[in-house]
Protein backbone atom coordinates (compact mmCIF):
# COMPACT_ATOMS: atom_id res chain seq x y z
CA UNK A 1 0.00 0.00 0.00
CA UNK A 2 1.55 3.02 -1.31
CA UNK A 3 -1.36 5.64 -0.42
CA UNK A 4 -1.24 8.90 1.60
CA UNK A 5 -5.08 8.86 1.58
CA UNK A 6 -6.75 12.35 2.39
CA UNK A 7 -10.17 13.66 3.58
CA UNK A 8 -12.44 14.75 2.51
CA UNK A 9 -11.60 15.64 -1.18
CA UNK A 10 -13.93 19.14 -1.14
CA UNK A 11 -14.42 21.26 2.12
CA UNK A 12 -16.59 24.59 1.94
CA UNK A 13 -16.64 26.18 5.36
CA UNK A 14 -17.81 29.51 6.47
CA UNK A 15 -15.39 32.08 8.26
CA UNK A 16 -16.87 30.96 11.96
CA UNK A 17 -16.62 27.39 11.04
CA UNK A 18 -13.90 24.84 12.55
CA UNK A 19 -13.41 21.73 10.54
CA UNK A 20 -10.76 19.32 10.51
CA UNK A 21 -8.61 17.75 7.57
CA UNK A 22 -7.58 14.12 7.59
CA UNK A 23 -4.70 12.18 6.36
CA UNK A 24 -3.64 8.65 6.53
CA UNK A 25 -0.75 6.58 5.52
CA UNK A 26 0.42 2.94 6.48
CA UNK A 27 3.31 2.25 5.04
CA UNK A 28 5.40 2.92 7.86
CA UNK A 29 6.24 6.32 7.37
CA UNK A 30 7.86 8.62 10.62
CA UNK A 31 7.71 12.06 8.84
CA UNK A 32 4.28 13.75 7.61
CA UNK A 33 3.87 16.85 6.25
CA UNK A 34 1.28 19.87 4.82
CA UNK A 35 1.67 21.54 1.98
CA UNK A 36 -1.13 24.31 1.11
CA UNK A 37 -1.14 25.40 -3.01
CA UNK A 38 -2.98 28.24 -4.44
CA UNK A 39 -4.16 27.91 -8.42
CA UNK A 40 -1.27 27.91 -10.45
CA UNK A 41 1.82 27.99 -7.86
CA UNK A 42 3.80 25.76 -6.38
CA UNK A 43 2.89 23.46 -2.88
CA UNK A 44 4.30 25.60 0.23
CA UNK A 45 5.42 23.66 2.85
CA UNK A 46 3.66 24.23 6.22
CA UNK A 47 4.15 21.92 8.79
CA UNK A 48 6.62 19.18 9.10
CA UNK A 49 6.17 16.07 11.74
CA UNK A 50 8.81 13.66 12.50
CA UNK A 51 8.10 10.91 14.90
CA UNK A 52 4.94 12.02 15.61
CA UNK A 53 6.44 15.95 16.79
CA UNK A 54 6.26 18.72 15.32
CA UNK A 55 9.58 19.36 13.91
CA UNK A 56 9.06 22.25 11.52
CA UNK A 57 6.30 25.09 11.42
CA UNK A 58 6.89 27.95 8.74
CA UNK A 59 5.39 30.66 10.04
CA UNK A 60 1.47 29.62 9.93
CA UNK A 61 -0.97 31.73 11.26
CA UNK A 62 -2.44 29.72 14.27
CA UNK A 63 -5.74 29.44 12.79
CA UNK A 64 -4.19 26.44 11.17
CA UNK A 65 -3.31 24.05 13.88
CA UNK A 66 -1.96 20.41 13.47
CA UNK A 67 -2.05 17.63 15.19
CA UNK A 68 -0.49 14.19 14.70
CA UNK A 69 -2.17 11.77 17.21
CA UNK A 70 -0.21 8.26 15.75
CA UNK A 71 2.39 7.44 13.32
CA UNK A 72 -0.35 6.58 10.39
CA UNK A 73 -2.70 9.92 10.68
CA UNK A 74 -2.24 13.79 10.91
CA UNK A 75 -4.30 15.98 11.20
CA UNK A 76 -5.20 19.72 10.06
CA UNK A 77 -7.64 21.63 12.49
CA UNK A 78 -8.94 24.72 10.33
CA UNK A 79 -11.01 27.67 12.85
CA UNK A 80 -11.75 31.26 11.88
CA UNK A 81 -10.56 31.07 8.20
CA UNK A 82 -10.62 33.85 5.85
CA UNK A 83 -11.50 33.86 2.12
CA UNK A 84 -7.39 33.80 0.98
CA UNK A 85 -7.15 30.46 2.57
CA UNK A 86 -8.69 28.81 -0.37
CA UNK A 87 -6.62 26.49 -1.51
CA UNK A 88 -5.60 22.49 -2.68
CA UNK A 89 -4.07 21.20 0.90
CA UNK A 90 -1.29 18.31 0.44
CA UNK A 91 -0.69 15.89 2.72
CA UNK A 92 2.37 13.66 1.99
CA UNK A 93 4.66 11.59 4.12
CA UNK A 94 8.07 9.59 4.37
CA UNK A 95 10.58 8.00 6.08
CA UNK A 96 11.76 10.11 8.44
CA UNK A 97 14.49 12.29 6.83
CA UNK A 98 17.05 11.84 9.88
CA UNK A 99 16.61 7.99 9.35
CA UNK A 100 17.42 8.19 5.76
CA UNK A 101 16.69 10.32 1.76
CA UNK A 102 13.87 8.66 0.02
CA UNK A 103 11.09 10.40 -2.07
CA UNK A 104 7.57 11.63 -0.34
CA UNK A 105 3.80 10.53 -1.18
CA UNK A 106 1.40 12.62 -1.70
CA UNK A 107 -2.53 12.64 -1.28
CA UNK A 108 -4.89 13.93 -3.37
CA UNK A 109 -5.19 16.82 -1.70
CA UNK A 110 -8.84 18.16 -0.04
CA UNK A 111 -9.54 21.43 -2.11
CA UNK A 112 -11.00 24.38 0.62
CA UNK A 113 -13.19 26.84 -0.04
CA UNK A 114 -13.64 29.46 2.64
CA UNK A 115 -16.73 31.53 1.93
CA UNK B 1 17.89 26.17 1.19
CA UNK B 2 19.35 26.11 -2.59
CA UNK B 3 16.82 27.80 -4.94
CA UNK B 4 16.52 26.25 -8.17
CA UNK B 5 15.58 27.72 -11.79
CA UNK B 6 13.83 25.72 -14.63
CA UNK B 7 12.19 26.91 -17.73
CA UNK B 8 8.40 27.68 -17.46
CA UNK B 9 7.05 26.15 -20.27
CA UNK B 10 8.44 23.43 -23.19
CA UNK B 11 7.05 21.45 -25.67
CA UNK B 12 7.61 17.78 -27.11
CA UNK B 13 6.09 15.85 -29.32
CA UNK B 14 4.73 12.40 -28.44
CA UNK B 15 7.31 9.64 -28.75
CA UNK B 16 9.79 11.66 -28.57
CA UNK B 17 12.53 12.48 -25.65
CA UNK B 18 11.76 15.32 -23.41
CA UNK B 19 14.83 16.49 -21.41
CA UNK B 20 13.97 19.18 -18.62
CA UNK B 21 16.63 21.12 -17.14
CA UNK B 22 16.92 22.44 -13.76
CA UNK B 23 19.83 24.64 -12.09
CA UNK B 24 20.51 24.56 -8.88
CA UNK B 25 23.83 26.44 -8.45
CA UNK B 26 23.83 27.30 -4.74
CA UNK B 27 23.21 23.15 -4.08
CA UNK B 28 25.45 21.96 -1.23
CA UNK B 29 27.72 19.04 -1.20
CA UNK B 30 25.27 16.81 0.46
CA UNK B 31 22.08 17.86 -0.77
CA UNK B 32 19.73 15.41 -3.09
CA UNK B 33 18.04 16.36 -6.03
CA UNK B 34 14.67 15.16 -6.50
CA UNK B 35 12.11 15.71 -9.32
CA UNK B 36 8.10 15.43 -9.36
CA UNK B 37 5.35 16.11 -11.23
CA UNK B 38 1.81 17.30 -11.02
CA UNK B 39 -0.94 16.34 -13.46
CA UNK B 40 -3.74 18.76 -13.23
CA UNK B 41 -5.67 18.79 -9.49
CA UNK B 42 -3.63 15.73 -8.50
CA UNK B 43 -1.03 15.39 -5.32
CA UNK B 44 2.71 15.74 -6.80
CA UNK B 45 4.18 12.09 -8.13
CA UNK B 46 7.73 11.86 -7.29
CA UNK B 47 10.04 10.29 -10.08
CA UNK B 48 13.83 10.04 -9.41
CA UNK B 49 16.24 11.38 -7.35
CA UNK B 50 19.79 11.75 -7.06
CA UNK B 51 23.33 12.91 -5.59
CA UNK B 52 25.96 13.18 -7.81
CA UNK B 53 25.85 10.00 -9.87
CA UNK B 54 23.34 9.97 -13.14
CA UNK B 55 20.49 7.70 -12.31
CA UNK B 56 17.81 5.90 -14.08
CA UNK B 57 14.32 4.04 -13.10
CA UNK B 58 11.39 2.88 -15.10
CA UNK B 59 9.77 6.37 -15.58
CA UNK B 60 12.83 8.52 -16.60
CA UNK B 61 16.74 9.39 -16.18
CA UNK B 62 18.16 11.94 -14.21
CA UNK B 63 21.71 13.47 -15.53
CA UNK B 64 23.34 15.39 -12.68
CA UNK B 65 26.60 17.87 -14.31
CA UNK B 66 29.86 17.24 -12.57
CA UNK B 67 30.00 20.43 -10.83
CA UNK B 68 26.17 19.36 -9.54
CA UNK B 69 25.17 23.28 -10.36
CA UNK B 70 22.76 21.53 -12.86
CA UNK B 71 20.58 18.93 -13.77
CA UNK B 72 18.15 16.99 -16.84
CA UNK B 73 15.69 15.16 -16.88
CA UNK B 74 14.71 12.93 -19.54
CA UNK B 75 11.36 11.23 -20.32
CA UNK B 76 13.16 8.85 -23.07
CA UNK B 77 9.13 8.35 -24.65
CA UNK B 78 7.30 11.16 -24.14
CA UNK B 79 3.05 10.13 -23.79
CA UNK B 80 0.21 12.21 -23.97
CA UNK B 81 -0.28 11.46 -19.83
CA UNK B 82 3.17 12.59 -19.36
CA UNK B 83 1.76 16.39 -19.83
CA UNK B 84 2.29 18.34 -16.09
CA UNK B 85 3.78 20.51 -14.40
CA UNK B 86 7.67 19.19 -13.44
CA UNK B 87 9.45 20.35 -9.96
CA UNK B 88 12.76 20.00 -9.48
CA UNK B 89 13.59 20.08 -5.91
CA UNK B 90 16.74 20.28 -3.73
CA UNK B 91 16.08 18.44 -0.65
CA UNK B 92 18.05 19.50 2.68
CA UNK B 93 19.75 16.29 4.22
CA UNK B 94 19.39 14.45 6.60
CA UNK B 95 21.81 14.99 8.68
CA UNK B 96 23.22 17.21 10.43
CA UNK B 97 20.37 19.93 9.57
CA UNK B 98 17.55 20.62 11.47
CA UNK B 99 15.46 21.20 8.52
CA UNK B 100 16.59 17.83 7.28
CA UNK B 101 13.50 16.83 4.84
CA UNK B 102 12.77 20.34 3.70
CA UNK B 103 11.74 20.56 0.68
CA UNK B 104 11.18 24.00 -1.51
CA UNK B 105 9.32 23.65 -4.50
CA UNK B 106 10.46 26.26 -7.26
CA UNK B 107 7.89 27.03 -9.74
CA UNK B 108 8.21 24.47 -11.95
CA UNK B 109 8.02 23.58 -16.17
CA UNK B 110 4.94 23.16 -17.64
CA UNK B 111 5.76 19.84 -20.00
CA UNK B 112 3.13 19.88 -22.67
CA UNK B 113 3.60 16.87 -24.94
CA UNK B 114 1.80 17.01 -28.06
CA UNK B 115 0.28 14.83 -30.94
Amino acid sequence: DTEVTQTPKHLVMGMTNKKSLKCEQHMGHRAMYWYKQKAKKPPELMFVYSYEKLSINESVPSRFSPECPNSSLLNLHLHALQPEDSALYLCASSHDPRDRDTEAFFGQGTRLTVV
Amino acid sequence: DAKTTQPTSMDCAEGRAANLPCNHSTISGNEYVYWYRQIHSQGPQYIIHGLKNNETNEMASLIITEDRKSSTLILPHATLRDTAVYYCIVRVPRFPSTNAGKSTFGDGTTLTVKP
